[in-house]
């Protein structure tokens, strides 16, 4: 079946290390993202790429870095600069033209120790 | 993109229709309404979305005032999985890459 896979569901860090989230996605859709979900709070987008090899800052993307090499991945790192990491993470993708539905993952949760 | 208000909080009685509202008195000619919900801890599930009709689908009914500055999206018959968190987003043609999540309405669905 079509959509989008996060890896882990639940990660822990210590302080001072970075980690990686995996997104991938087979709907063949050219727009990805990623937003921050803190408890009790909206979604605030990281970064998004409408294509390969490009992507474009969100409204928080200090402390993250991503990559688009394939169409079907988006990794997102979570580097030891993100003063606060511990959340909850969601990848997401929509073709990228016309009005249409975004297609989210299911997630996946960060603690830092 | 245009900001919307909607409540916090709202309950329904299960089997129930639930309207919940959503406010965007500041929308412009091009901008869609488009509904959301997030179930706890899970991804958020794409419901409906319109610009100017209502629109209907297997999930829910979309329904869009003439001037367009509030809608309801209508479950005609709550059940208890229908508890969640729902968003309603105004966005633009140019506006499909950010869409932007705010608090939006908890509702609770009870017995």
């Amino acid at each position: 079946d079509g959509g989008i896979t996060q890896s882990p569901k639940y990660l822990f860090r210590k302080e001072g290390q970075n980690v990686t989230l995996s997104c991938e996605q087979n709907l063949n859709h050219d727009a990805m993202y990623w937003y921050r979900q803190d408890p009790g709070q909206g979604l605030r987008l990281i970064y998004y790429s409408q294509i390969v090899n490009d992507f474009q800052k969100g409204d928080i993307a200090e402390g993250y870095s991503v990559s688009r090499e394939k169409k079907e991945s988006f990794p997102l790192t979570v580097t030891s600069a993100q003063k606060n990491p511990t959340a909850f993470y969601l990848c997401a993708s929509k073709v990228d033209r016309g009005p249409g539905e975004l297609f989210f993952g299911e997630g996946s949760r960060l603690t830092v120790l | 993109d245009a900001k919307t208000t909607q409540p916090p909080s709202m309950d329904c009685a299960e089997g129930r229709a639930a309207n919940l509202p959503c406010n965007h008195s500041t929308i412009s000619g091009n901008e869609y309404v488009y509904w959301y919900r997030q179930i706890h801890s899970q991804g958020p599930q794409y419901i409906i979305h319109g610009l100017k009709n209502n629109e209907t689908n297997e999930m829910a009914s979309l329904i869009i005032t003439e001037d367009r500055k509030s809608s309801t999206l209508i479950l005609p018959h709550a059940t208890l999985r229908d508890t969640a968190v729902y968003y309603c987003i105004a966005l633009g043609t140019g506006g499909y890459n950010k869409l932007i999540f705010g608090a939006g309405t908890r509702l609770a669905v009870h017995p």
